[in-house]
């Protein structure tokens, strides 16, 4: 069946610094893939996403690139800012269904 | 373009009572999806409509219910409320077809007393 497994947080990373949350997948067919953002006390916004292999997705400073060879979708910045401080879901689509991974906190001090 | 609204924000209920959300979609969206978010178990499936009709479904037990009208807004009903069921519920629209991505509402925060 199809899964979503990301890596584990919380993460606490000091502002400028370089960040990866890690994300594999498994799937039936070809997903299109997302990373969506969760801010506190808000719902879930699109964050950035790719529909084939290849693809880079990107926004706000945020990267990520669909793999297919390794069933990866790993969300790079390459220096956080404090306003980056949210929960991240990394996200699989095939036939209408979405599968979400658990969420990776994300913590950026000053 | 109006994003996701759902009503009410917040919500405040008892054990065995029973509790309607509403969601309305971004405009030109026929497909609706709620999930369940609780920090316990995360984000959780519970079912996707589609023009009026339910497509998809989770493993949630009957007592969660939900319909989509023909202008696509959504409810979902919860009956026999337990105290287990206090969640931020989220309502999600999208075109519905493949590679499009969900948008998400603000959530309905539930809590049972």
């Amino acid at each position: 069946g199809n899964s979503v497994t990301q890596m584990e947080g919380p993460v606490t990373l000091s502002e400028e610094a370089f960040l990866t949350i890690n994300c594999t997948y498994t799937a039936t067919g070809y997903p299109s893939l997302f990373w969506y953002v969760q801010y506190p006390g808000e719902g879930l916004q699109l964050l950035l996403k790719a529909t084939k292999a290849d693809d880079k997705g990107s926004n706000k400073g945020f990267e990520a690139t669909y793999r297919k060879e390794t069933t990866s979708f790993h969300l790079e910045k390459g220096s956080v800012q404090v306003s980056d401080s949210a929960v991240y879901f990394c996200v699989t689509n095939t036939g209408n269904q979405f599968y979400f991974g658990t969420g990776t906190s994300l913590t950026v001090i000053p | 373009k109006a994003g996701v609204t759902q009503t009410p924000r917040y919500l405040i209920k008892t054990r065995g009572q029973q509790v309607t959300l509403s969601c309305s979609p971004i405009s030109g969206h026929r497909s609706v999806s709620w999930y369940q978010q609780t920090p316990g178990q995360g984000l959780q499936f519970l079912f996707e409509y589609f023009s009026e009709t339910q497509r998809n479904k989770g493993n949630f037990p009957g007592r969660f219910s939900g319909r989509q009208f023909s202008n696509s807004r959504s409810e979902m009903n919860v009956s026999t409320l337990e105290l287990g069921d206090s969640a931020l519920y989220l309502c999600a629209s999208s075109l519905g077809t493949d590679n499009q991505p969900q948008h998400f509402g603000d959530g309905t925060r539930l809590s049972i007393l």
